[in-house]
């Protein structure tokens, strides 16, 4: 059955620190792969994406993002943070092949710390 | 930059009320969905929807949701008869190819009371 968990619910860094948010799925097919983050009331905005090609994506506001496929994760990373970084940070998964619905891990909060 | 947009951005509702939520999708994508998020769980898939029919639902997605395209760029979600349960954010969501990336609106929260 797919699944994806994010291990850590909760990340303090504090400012200019990088940071590692981590994202292990389970699926029995290959799958793409995304993350998303939520500042406070509102939706949910796309990170980076990796759909084929090189493992190691690259998104918007300085994160990027490293597929394993031998260890079925892809941790989001940034070499320093800043305050405005402060969001939930979802991980999201689809399977090729069986559908396109996307399932996401539990999120993890972010706080940069000044 | 084209965006998903949704209204209500609140609703407040009576148990057993119906409602209907709305989206505008990205003008020239083709498939839609809706995902909710109950308030500290994760983000759950409701359902997909490609060429004027349902392509996938969860089994939330049960007998009291439906959902529909009135016209060319709306994209509506019913809750027949509301429970306390279905208190939640939900967001729609679209993209123009079947497994690509998914763009989201910024979310209704329903509240039933």
């Amino acid at each position: 059955a797919q699944s994806v968990t994010q291990l850590d619910s909760q990340v303090p860094v504090f400012e200019e620190a990088p940071v590692e948010l981590r994202c292990n799925y389970s699926s029995s097919v290959s799958v793409y792969l995304f993350w998303y983050v939520q500042y406070p009331n509102q939706g949910l905005q796309l990170l980076l994406k990796y759909l084929s090609g090189s493992t190691l994506v690259k998104g918007i506001n300085g994160f990027e993002a490293e597929f394993n496929k031998s260890q079925t994760s892809f941790h989001l990373r940034k070499p320093s943070v800043h305050i405005s970084d402060t969001a939930e940070y979802f991980c999201a998964v689809s399977e090729m092949g069986t559908g396109n619905q996307f399932y996401f891990g539990t999120g993890t909060s972010l706080t940069v710390i000044p | 930059e084209p965006e998903v947009t949704q209204t209500p951005s609140h609703q407040v509702t009576q148990m057993g009320q119906e409602v209907i939520l709305r989206c505008v999708p990205i003008s020239n994508h083709l498939y839609f969905y809706w995902y909710r998020q109950i308030l500290g769980q994760k983000v759950e898939f409701l359902v997909s929807f490609y060429n004027n029919e349902i392509s996938e639902k969860s089994e939330i997605f049960d007998d009291q949701f439906s959902v529909e395209r009135p016209d060319g760029s709306n994209f509506t979600l019913k809750i027949r008869s509301t429970k306390l349960e279905d208190s939640a954010m939900y967001f729609c969501a679209s993209s123009d190819t079947p497994a690509g990336p998914q763009y989201f609106g910024p979310g209704t929260r329903l509240l039933v009371l």
